[in-house]
């Protein structure tokens, strides 16, 4: 899983909780981001970061906030968690140079995530 | 809006015949176009991109895509499938302005002995 690692890798948290989840990688590439996976709709993008501290919106953003204040580390957090937000989270990477790039994104193994 | 669909759910394929897995997209600009593959209880698994060139891609575990403009579609293909390829298979999009990928929402490939 080209040296990415998330955790925890499987959560259960009740509803109205925060939840922070953390994607790792050893790959120091400058791109990061934060999908989710649901039935049906294949990956929806949450948030990505393209530096240190520099995080923008992706399609899903709405009851999500992440911070990146290490290369290596980007966090997820759910400030209070609902039902809605049971998914399973996939954190990628790519070492983009400027918009447009062609790097491809690899991908970490996942966490599961229910919210009851 | 850059989209992405796969019409199929799920393809179903007995083994050492020819898979095709369809994939059409709809964006602004030059696309560039991804095939990942995902075992279960994995995350996604890179296959094959098309950024330009040759508009036949060939990718991981012999697997290839055809990138069609005018039809806007990129078929993944295999000439021959195995059962260890069962898995669901996304394909994505992201345009030639910015670093958003698209995925579209997967196609599950049973092969069957």
């Amino acid at each position: 899983d080209a040296g990415i690692t998330q955790s925890p890798r499987h959560k259960v948290t009740e509803t109205g909780t925060p939840v922070t989840l953390r994607c790792h990688q050893t790959e120091n590439h400058r791109y990061m981001y934060w999908y989710r996976q649901d039935p049906g709709h294949g990956l929806r993008l949450i948030h990505y970061s393209y530096g240190v501290k520099d995080t923008d919106k992706g399609e899903v953003s709405d009851g999500y906030s992440v911070s990146r204040s290490k290369t290596e580390d980007f966090l997820l957090t759910l400030e209070s968690a609902t039902s809605s937000q049971t998914s399973v989270y996939f954190c990628a990477i790519s070492e983009s140079i400027s918009p447009g790039a062609q790097e491809t994104q690899y991908f970490g193994p996942g966490t599961r995530l229910l919210v009851l | 809006a850059q989209s992405v669909a796969q019409p199929e759910d799920q393809v179903n394929v007995a083994e050492g015949n020819p898979l095709t897995v369809k994939c059409t997209y709809s964006v602004s600009g030059n696309p560039y176009l991804f095939w990942y593959v995902q075992y279960p209880n994995r995350g996604l698994q890179f296959l094959l991109k098309y950024i330009t060139g040759d508009n036949l891609v060939k990718g991981s575990y012999g697997f290839e895509a055809e990138f069609n403009k005018s039809q806007t579609s990129f078929h993944l293909k295999k000439p021959s499938a195995l059962v260890s390829d069962s898995a669901l298979y996304f394909c994505a999009v992201r345009d030639s302005a910015g670093n958003m990928l698209t995925f579209g929402g997967g196609t599950r490939l049973m092969v069957k002995p």
